[in-house]
């Protein structure tokens, strides 16, 4: 398979831990990256590799995975962490690119 | 720091070709693949197709018969081009960087993106 799966929504109480999960067949060769878009944003990467955070991402951001699902864990979860995520990889063929039908996250 | 520049016509009518170009500035061309992504009104991302320093390129299955990326690495820049298009088009176009490292297991990321280009499909 080609696809990689997120489930639509999850919501966190502020403060909390919230992971996000997502599954697909080229996770078991591949890392997932991780990306966060807020509304009228371009997405941004969050997490890559197997938990590497670019430059200015927080701390309260890191990844994991196992077999074929790879996680977004967000450890004390902000306000301002409300967004859309998307996991990303290449496909199964090792050719083309796939991304994740993205989680809508809600802080309450 | 990298930075990617996009531009191309934001209005078309069904049939006609979509164009955009993304210009990298601030770092190397090579090394990386470059990549356009769109997202339609509400909807997730998808892949649409990328390109290397080289001119080697990736699409989409379901858009290759229509897609063309080419590279002009003397102007560091990179274009997309949509044939054939329709309302089924519309979206936010993305161009981004991404590298792929290899090893035990390995690594793809996209680490730069453009801030969009909205392109609307209609009569």
């Amino acid at each position: 398979s080609s696809e990689l799966t997120q489930d639509p929504a999850v919501s966190v109480a502020l403060g909390q831990t919230v992971r996000i999960t997502c599954q697909g067949d080229s996770l078991r060769s591949y890392y997932a990256s991780w990306y966060q878009q807020k509304p009228g944003q371009a997405p941004v990467l969050v997490i890559y590799g197997k938990n590497n955070r670019p430059s200015g991402i927080p701390d309260r951001f890191s990844g994991s995975s196992s077999g074929n699902t790879a996680s977004l864990t967000i450890t004390g979860a902000q306000a301002e962490d409300e967004a859309d995520y998307y996991c990303n990889s290449r496909d199964s063929s090792g050719n083309g690119v796939v991304f994740g039908g993205g989680t809508k996250l809600t802080v309450l | 720091q990298v930075q990617l520049q996009q531009w191309g016509a934001g209005l078309l009518k069904p049939s006609e070709t979509l164009s955009l170009t993304c210009a990298v500035y601030g770092g190397s061309f090579s090394g990386y693949y470059w990549s356009w992504i769109r997202q339609p009104p509400g909807k997730g991302l998808e892949w649409i197709g990328e390109i290397n320093h080289s001119g080697s390129t990736n699409y989409n299955p379901s858009l290759k018969s229509r897609v063309t990326i080419s590279v002009d690495t003397s102007k560091n820049q990179f274009s997309l081009k949509l044939s054939s298009v329709t309302a089924a088009d519309t979206a936010v176009y993305y161009c981004a960087r991404a590298r792929e490292l290899t090893g035990a297991r390995y690594y793809y990321y996209m680490d730069v993106w453009g801030k969009g280009t909205t392109v609307t499909v209609s009569s």
